[in-house]
């Protein structure tokens, strides 16, 4: 399985950019680059995937590099409410044409400060 | 509202005894999961099913068990033989094939004495 490296904790100010850094040195060429937060004591809540392109939505952007081994969430003004633990799950395809198992690992625990 | 329904929020069982958690999901996707977290750690994954009467065992399957003859059904027991059952238990569905991401339920905490 790929797996995934990330900082254990980062602070941010409230209304400036976060930046969270992962890095996946054995991506495969097929594999999806997904982040995920979790609110304590909730499910954790999708935010955005990738293959190789940049990627924005209204939650976020992706920037993953050009050899695909690192990458990096960007929440472009954070707010209290953004405090959360933030994962990159790289996707592992469980069989051909099937449903993906995500590898979760401890994430990085981001605290947004006012 | 589309989403992922699991049931009850907590609940506390007494040592050997079985216990069934439920998770309902109206979003008629195809593949459900379940996962357990522990304080402080990731997710990991015991169960799932990418279509109807069918269910595979993830990484931590052992003393636990599942069905699935409905598509908007998925639940999950946990036997008296897991020997650490006191957790977080998420399920989570997804339309199923690759580039599909999942989408998770609030979670059962269950506690067992």
């Amino acid at each position: 399985d790929a797996k995934t490296t990330q900082p254990p904790s980062m602070d941010c100010a409230e209304g400036r950019a976060a930046n969270l850094p992962c890095n996946h040195s054995t991506i495969s060429g097929n594999e999806y680059v997904y982040w995920y937060r979790q609110i304590h004591s909730q499910g954790p809540q999708y935010i955005i995937h990738g293959l190789k392109n940049n990627e924005t939505n209204e939650m976020a952007s992706l920037i993953i590099t050009e050899d695909r081994k690192s990458s990096t969430l960007i929440l472009p003004h954070a707010t209290l409410r953004d405090t959360a633990v933030y994962y990159c799950i790289v996707r592992v395809l469980i069989t051909q044409g099937g449903s993906e198992k995500l590898v979760f690992g401890k994430g990085t625990k981001l605290t947004v400060n006012p | 509202d589309g989403g992922i329904t699991q049931s009850p929020k907590y609940l506390f069982r007494k040592e050997g005894q079985n216990v069934t958690l439920s998770c309902e999901q109206n979003l008629n996707h195809d593949a459900m999961y379940w996962y357990r977290q522990d304080p402080g750690q990731g997710l990991r994954l015991i169960y799932y099913s990418q279509i109807v009467n069918d269910f595979q065992k993830g990484d931590i399957a052992e003393g636990y068990s599942v069905s699935r003859e409905k598509k908007e059904s998925f639940p999950l027991t946990v036997t008296s033989a897991q020997k650490n059952p006191t957790a977080f238990y998420l399920c989570a569905s997804s339309i199923g094939g690759g580039n599909s991401p999942l989408h998770f339920g609030n979670g059962t905490r269950l506690t067992v004495t």
